[in-house]
């Protein structure tokens, strides 16, 4: 299976801030990745799918990018609601791997 | 639009068989879209279990195959899960999601979700 290391496992950082989150696959899965954001007791919900296309509805703050086979999530400006759990999914082959997950917290 | 809600058993007890469902509504079944279950254990990440096309077809996630078994029933507009022999890190937060492919685009991605159910299992 491909593993996807995600990092860092924890952020702090304060509203306005720029943010970054990295994924790494094992192998390269082309543009085959999504982004996933969670806030406590809620499910994952979709940010960015095939590594960069932003999913409709989504604020224009978040992006995502792709250098070889690191991924990379950035917020450009935090705000309050962002403050949640990350996760990266390679959809690439079967079986479908997640990232560890990001816990962005509040300075 | 299409939103989708597991139900089942919230206890299940060692060696026994877990079983959910997660009705489709908004949408039919059989569209172009595969559905698919995800685990998640309290306080911990993501497991990807597998999925089911309206047909049939079926992928599962090899730490799991030799217990899994996804089915649908299309005339409930609802595909359901099965684990078997569970025990205690069975335990998780069950989510069903749709796998969306836009034909001749080669993306994919997963949305919506449901809400999510804790299925634990203990005596």
């Amino acid at each position: 299976a491909i593993q996807m290391t995600q990092s860092p496992s924890s952020l702090s950082a304060s509203v306005g801030d720029r943010v970054t989150i990295t994924c790494r696959a094992s192998q390269g899965i082309r543009d085959d990745l999504g982004w996933y954001q969670q806030k406590p007791g809620k499910a994952p919900k979709l940010l960015i799918y095939a590594s960069s296309s932003l999913q409709s509805g989504v604020p224009s703050r978040f992006s995502g990018s792709r250098s070889g086979t690191d991924f990379t999530l950035t917020i450009s400006s935090l705000q309050p609601e962002d403050f949640a759990t990350y996760y990266c999914l390679q959809d690439y082959n079967y079986p479908y791997t997640f990232g560890q997950g990001t816990k962005l917290e509040i300075k | 639009q299409v939103q989708l809600q597991e139900s089942g058993p919230g206890l299940v007890k060692p060696s026994g068989t877990l079983s959910l469902t997660c009705a489709v509504s908004g949408g039919s079944i059989s569209s172009s879209n595969w559905w698919s279950w995800v685990r998640q254990p309290p306080g911990k990440g993501l497991e990807w279990i597998g999925e089911i096309y309206h047909g049939g077809s079926t992928n599962y996630n090899p730490s799991l195959t030799s217990r899994v078994t996804i089915s649908v029933d299309k005339s409930k507009n609802q595909f359901s899960l099965e684990l078997s022999s569970v025990t205690a890190a069975d335990t998780a937060i069950y989510y069903c999601a749709r796998k969306v492919l836009p034909a001749g685009m080669g993306e994919i991605w997963f949305d919506p979700w449901g809400q999510g159910t804790l299925v634990t299992v203990s005596s």
